[in-house]
Formats: C-alpha cells, structure tokens, sequence
C-alpha cells in the first residue's frame, strides 16, 4: 500500500520568510511519481510539480524548489522569500505502476501555509 | 473555456433529495476522477472513469452514483446523502490514461451541504 505524510498540518510564516514543506512517501513500487499540488482558498489544485522515481536531480522553479531525497524517502518543497499570494494548502501526491488505468494518486493530508504581511 | 469547470459551486441539500453535479473538462483528456475532500480526512479518490469506462470504484456507498457520457463530461448523482456526506468534491482529468506519471488537473470544486 501507498502512504504520504505531511506531518506540518499548519505553518505560519512572516513575508519573506523562506518555509519548507516536508513529504513523507511510502511505496513498494521501484518506479513511481511524485507531486505538489497547491490549493489556493478558490478551491481548485494546481499541479506544480512532478517528478519521478529515477531523478533525484533537485529543481528549481523561481521562488520554488523541490528535494528529493530517496534514501530518506522524502520529497520537501521549499518557497523562498515567501509572499501572501502564497498562502494556501499544499498537497503532496504519489502515484505508481501497477494499475490498469488512469492516475490514482495517494495524497498527503495537506500543509496549511499563511503567510502574514 | 479552458481547463476543467464544476458546477454548481455551492450546493445544499436535505436528505432525501436527489440532485447531480457536473464536471466538464476542455483538455481532451482520456480519464476523469472524482474526490472527496473532507474537514478531517485527506483527499479520497472515489470514482475513475478511463475512456468513458468506470475502471474505480474506491468503496463508495451507492447513494453516489457516477455517470460519464462521454470524455469530456462526468456527473455524479445524489440521491438519500446523510450529513456526513458534506464536503468539497472535486473533478480532475488527466491527459493519458494508464499513465502514472500524467499530472491531474482538478476543477474549483462543488461545496456540498447535507442537512
């Protein structure tokens, strides 16, 4: 079976604070996915990243950057100089091999980030 | 339109009524989901529709009851919810199905309240 944990359930930060967000995986599969999605207060997730099981290159997206560690089993996601329009849910996802259709994520239970002016 | 759009946004129902929500993608995706996101539970995915076939049903009671006409557009029909049934239900489509690594995009959701 599949597990994520995102063991911060809440993170307040100041503006311009870096914050990192921790992810934690299970999985007994050699090949799968990982993922950030954000939940802005509209509702909707945005996908942000994704990366794969065979890539532990880091990756670094503007403000944003991404640590995949497999020995740790671990998939942190770091803002830098954080900013109010970043306040949201932030979801850790991971998916892999073995079904027959379709991407069947397994989610994390979400990190709330406020970030105050 | 792009992307993908739920309807209705808000909806608030009493028990013994039946009532659909709708979700239509503009992406040309192959597969559709449907999640439940609750206060107190991580996402559950409930429902997966790939090229129109339903190929996941996670456990759901019957009361919730998919229907996918075609790829681009997936209800799901309500019919005696209980109160524990009020949440946020998201749609998401995805471009491949059977591929894991093919991201989801999700729409904004339909708020549900069951009294």
């Amino acid at each position: 079976a599949q597990k994520v944990t995102q063991a911060q359930t809440e993170i307040s930060v100041v503006e311009k604070e870096d914050v990192t967000l921790d992810c934690v995986y299970e999985t007994r599969d050699t090949t799968y996915y990982l993922f950030w999605y954000k939940q802005p207060p509209s509702g909707e997730l945005v996908f942000l990243i994704r990366r794969n099981s065979f890539d532990e290159q880091n990756e670094i997206s503007g403000r944003y950057s991404w640590n995949f560690q497999k020995s740790t089993s671990s998939f942190n996601f770091t803002i830098t100089a954080s900013q109010v329009v970043d306040s949201a849910v932030y979801f850790c996802a991971l998916s892999g091999l073995g079904y027959n259709a379709g991407n069947m994520l397994t989610f994390g239970g979400g990190t709330r980030l406020m970030v105050k002016p | 339109e792009t992307g993908v759009t739920q309807t209705p946004r808000h909806l608030v129902m009493g028990m013994t009524n039946k009532k659909s929500l709708k979700c239509e993608q503009h992406l040309g995706h192959n597969a559709m989901y449907w999640y439940k996101q609750s206060a107190k539970k991580p996402l559950e995915l409930m429902f997966v529709y790939s090229l129109e076939e339903r190929v996941e049903n996670n456990s759901v009671p019957s009361r919730f009851s998919p229907e996918c006409p075609n790829s681009s557009h997936l209800f799901l029909h309500l019919h005696t919810l209980q109160p524990e049934d009020s949440a946020l239900y998201l749609c998401a489509s995805s471009q491949d199905a059977g591929r894991a690594d093919s991201p989801l995009h999700f729409g904004n959701g339909t708020r549900l309240t069951v009294t």
